[in-house]
C-alpha cells in the first residue's frame, strides 16, 4: 500500500531557530496535509495542499506540495516554545473514501 | 462546539476482556474513521465508515469490530483484548470523502495488561 516517509524523526532546537521537515512517497498523492499534535490531544490541521507546486503559508508556517506529487515539506520560522509537539504529514491517495495515510511524525522540542 | 468526542479517555483492561470505545460527532459528517497511534509509527487506520450503516476495513483491522448504527456515532469494539492492542485510539470524521481534511477527537489511551 501507499506509504509516507517523514523526516527527521525528532528535532531539538533553540527558540528563534527555523525548522524544516519533509515527507516523501514512492507513489502519487492527491493532497498533502500537515497536522500538529499537542500532548494528550488529537491531531489538529495546520495546512492543506491540493495542487502540485502549491505553496501555502499559515502565520509562521509554510508548506509546499511537491511538483511530482510525491513529496511535501513544512517550514516553521522563528520557533517559539508552544511549537513543541508532534508534526504529521498525511495524504489522500487514489481512493475516494477520504482515508488519510500518515507519516511517522516529527517530534519537535524547543529550548527557550 | 463539541466536534468529535471520544469516551472513555483512559482504560485499563486485562487480557481477554472486551470493551467498546465510543466516538460521537455533532458536525453531520458522513465519513468516520478509527486510527491507532503507536510510537514511531504514526497513525494507522483500523476501520472506517462512509455513511450510516456502512463499515470497511482499514490497514490494521484484525482484533477489532465496528458499527455505525447512527450517523453521529462510530463504535470500536475489542472482543478479546490483547497486550498488542495497547495504544492510543483516535476517532476522526469528515464531511465527505475525496480530499476533505479529517477532524480528530482527543483520543482514548488503552492499556491491556
Amino acid at each position: 500500500g501507499q506509504q509516507l516517509n517523514q523526516s527527521p524523526q525528532s528535532m531539538f532546537i533553540q527558540e528563534g531557530e527555523d525548522v524544516s521537515m519533509n515527507c516523501t512517497s514512492s507513489s502519487i498523492f492527491n493532497t498533502w496535509l500537515w497536522y500538529k499534535q499537542d500532548p494528550g490531544e488529537g491531531p489538529v490541521l495546520l495546512i492543506a495542499l491540493y495542487k502540485a507546486g502549491e505553496l501555502t503559508s499559515n502565520g509562521r508556517l509554510t508548506a509546499q506540495f511537491g511538483i511530482t506529487r510525491k513529496d511535501s515539506f513544512l517550514n516553521i520560522s522563528a520557533s517559539i516554545p508552544s511549537d513543541v509537539g508532534i508534526y504529521f504529514c498525511a495524504g489522500h491517495g487514489s481512493s475516494n473514501t477520504g482515508k488519510l495515510i500518515f507519516g511517522q511524525g516529527t517530534t519537535l522540542q524547543v529550548k527557550p | 462546539n463539541a466536534g468529535v468526542t471520544q469516551t472513555p479517555k483512559f482504560r485499563v483492561l486485562k487480557t481477554g476482556q472486551s470493551m467498546t470505545l465510543l466516538c460521537a460527532q455533532d458536525m453531520n459528517h458522513e465519513y468516520m474513521y478509527w486510527y491507532r497511534q503507536d510510537p514511531g509509527m504514526g497513525l494507522r487506520l483500523i476501520h472506517y465508515s462512509v455513511g450510516e450503516g456502512t463499515t470497511a476495513k482499514g490497514e490494521v483491522p484484525d482484533g477489532y469490530n465496528v458499527s455505525r448504527l447512527k450517523k453521529q456515532n462510530f463504535l470500536l469494539g475489542l472482543e478479546s483484548a490483547a497486550p498488542s492492542q495497547t495504544s492510543v485510539y483516535f476517532c476522526a470524521s469528515t464531511i465527505s470523502g475525496g480530499d476533505s481534511p479529517l477532524h480528530f477527537g482527543n483520543g482514548t489511551r488503552l492499556t491491556v495488561t
